[in-house]
């Protein structure tokens, strides 16, 4: 069961516009939801996170955007760079469970 | 502070055999986590060690199994090797359940 969705496997933008990442998620028990960045070879590591109290939690370039109405959060990197090229996941967790993670969606920054 | 390890970085085996994974949480961590990353799925939960008890599973055959030892390492064994489990897995230790993650550099299994 996917509680988790990245609909868009891929996003390719140019250097210094906003990249905006979406994920939808099922499960209406999720309190708290994270962003996590993968390079190649290495594991995913944390980017932002945000708790079911808040709509928007902001930290430097990045910003995410909670609408617990529509069970949907977003990424916003502005401005983006080429080093923020890579696969960002979403993931969500209920109180005391385990995560669960969407599919992915790569991104590519065009210098 | 040390990361998560996680041992051996790459392993190659034939079908049918079976395989031990192992994962060293950051120390104080009591939470570790097991996921499976295959190209287009994502991660997908496979399970979950909160002081050496099984929290929570996911959706894969009992041929995946785990298990959590007091110092909070977790090793992973899968048997029957397929080669669909063809993939990365990663492991990911926390504070507590559902707090953010850090995971290891994972283990890529091949199955020939």
């Amino acid at each position: 069961d996917q509680q988790v969705k990245q609909n868009s496997p891929s996003l390719s933008v140019q250097e210094g516009r906003i990249s905006i990442l979406n994920c939808d998620y099922t499960n209406s028990m999720f309190d708290y939801f994270l962003w996590y960045k993968k390079y190649p070879a290495e594991g995913p590591t944390f980017l932002i996170s945000i708790s079911s109290i808040k709509d928007k939690n902001e930290d430097g370039r990045f910003t995410v955007f909670l609408n617990k109405s529509a069970k949907h959060l977003s990424l916003h990197i502005v401005p983006s760079q080429p080093g923020d090229s890579a696969v960002y996941f979403c993931a969500a967790s209920a109180f005391n469970n385990d995560m669960r993670f969407g599919a992915g969606t790569r991104l590519t920054v065009k210098p | 502070k040390a990361g998560v390890t996680q041992t051996p970085r790459y392993l190659i085996k034939t079908r049918g055999q079976q395989v031990t994974l192992s994962c060293s949480p950051i120390s104080g961590h009591r939470s570790v986590s097991w996921y499976q990353q295959t190209p287009g799925q994502g991660l997908q939960f496979l399970f979950e060690y909160f002081s050496e008890t099984q929290r929570n599973k996911g959706n894969f055959p009992g041929r995946f199994s785990g298990r959590q030892f007091s110092n909070s390492r977790s090793e992973m064994n899968v048997s029957t090797l397929e080669l669909g489990d063809s993939a990365l897995y990663l492991c990911a230790s926390s504070l507590r359940q559902g707090s953010g993650y850090t995971f290891g550099s994972g283990t890529r299994l091949t199955v020939v």
